[in-house]
């Protein structure tokens, strides 16, 4: 298995929703990334998870909480989310946190 | 601080060569990246070059390191439609922690 899996493909939530995006790869990766990237604009680290431990949270507000249940899993709770928000989000994996990146086909998220 | 750059448009006929070009500002980089997207989908890694590279081909695809210049450029031989994407240049560095510096992306635009 060499690919990177996102689920949900779409995903639209009101602001009161509380949801979760997960992210999945049986590459034996030790690395794990959450990007956010709007339209046009390259994209946006969030989170990095190195051996199942949070490493960096690139000051994301607290709407957004990551979890990594295991090495080859990582999910991200959203919960009074805002409009501007809609984004695709994309979660990515590498061997160690200093090798090449490998993206999932990402969540298109949209906040009414 | 670092900084990637690139052109954000590039227009070619079918059939001819693409060069896409990006410059960088961090002497420490360790690796340069060519990621790949197509409207709505997630990116695709082409290929990647270590700093200590001159130039790196991989079938249609050739990159070139200038370190002096602190430009890389990426060549799609015998451009095709399906080649039509947003190309991103990214840059890992010691100062980063490794973590990817993007530019701004270049949108490859294929004339029949």
């Amino acid at each position: 298995d060499t690919e990177v899996t996102q689920t949900p493909k779409h995903l639209v939530m009101g602001m009161t929703n509380k949801k979760s995006l997960k992210c999945e790869q049986h590459m034996g990766h030790r690395a794990m990334y959450w990007y956010k990237q709007k339209a046009k604009k390259p994209p946006e680290l969030m989170f990095v998870y190195s051996y199942e431990k949070l490493s960096i949270n690139e000051s994301v507000p607290s709407r957004f909480s990551p979890e990594c249940p295991n090495s080859s899993l990582l999910n991200l709770h959203l919960h009074a989310l805002q409009p501007e928000d809609s984004a695709l989000y994309l979660c990515a994996s590498s061997l160690r946190s200093y090798n090449e990146q490998f993206f999932g086909p990402g969540t298109r998220l949209t906040v009414l | 601080g670092e900084d990637v750059e690139q052109s954000l448009f590039l227009s070619v006929r079918e059939g001819d060569s693409s060069v896409i070009n990006c410059t960088y500002t961090d002497s420490s980089s360790t690796y340069l990246y060519w990621y790949k997207q197509e409207p709505g989908a997630g990116l695709q890694l082409l290929t990647y070059i270590f700093s200590n590279m001159d130039m790196k081909q991989d079938q249609r695809l050739t990159v070139l390191l200038n370190k002096k210049d602190k430009h890389l450029s990426l060549r799609i031989a015998d451009t095709q439609t399906g080649d039509s994407a947003i190309y991103f240049c990214a840059e890992s560095t010691r100062d980063s922690n490794y973590q990817l510096i993007w530019g701004a992306g270049t949108k490859l635009i294929i004339k029949p």
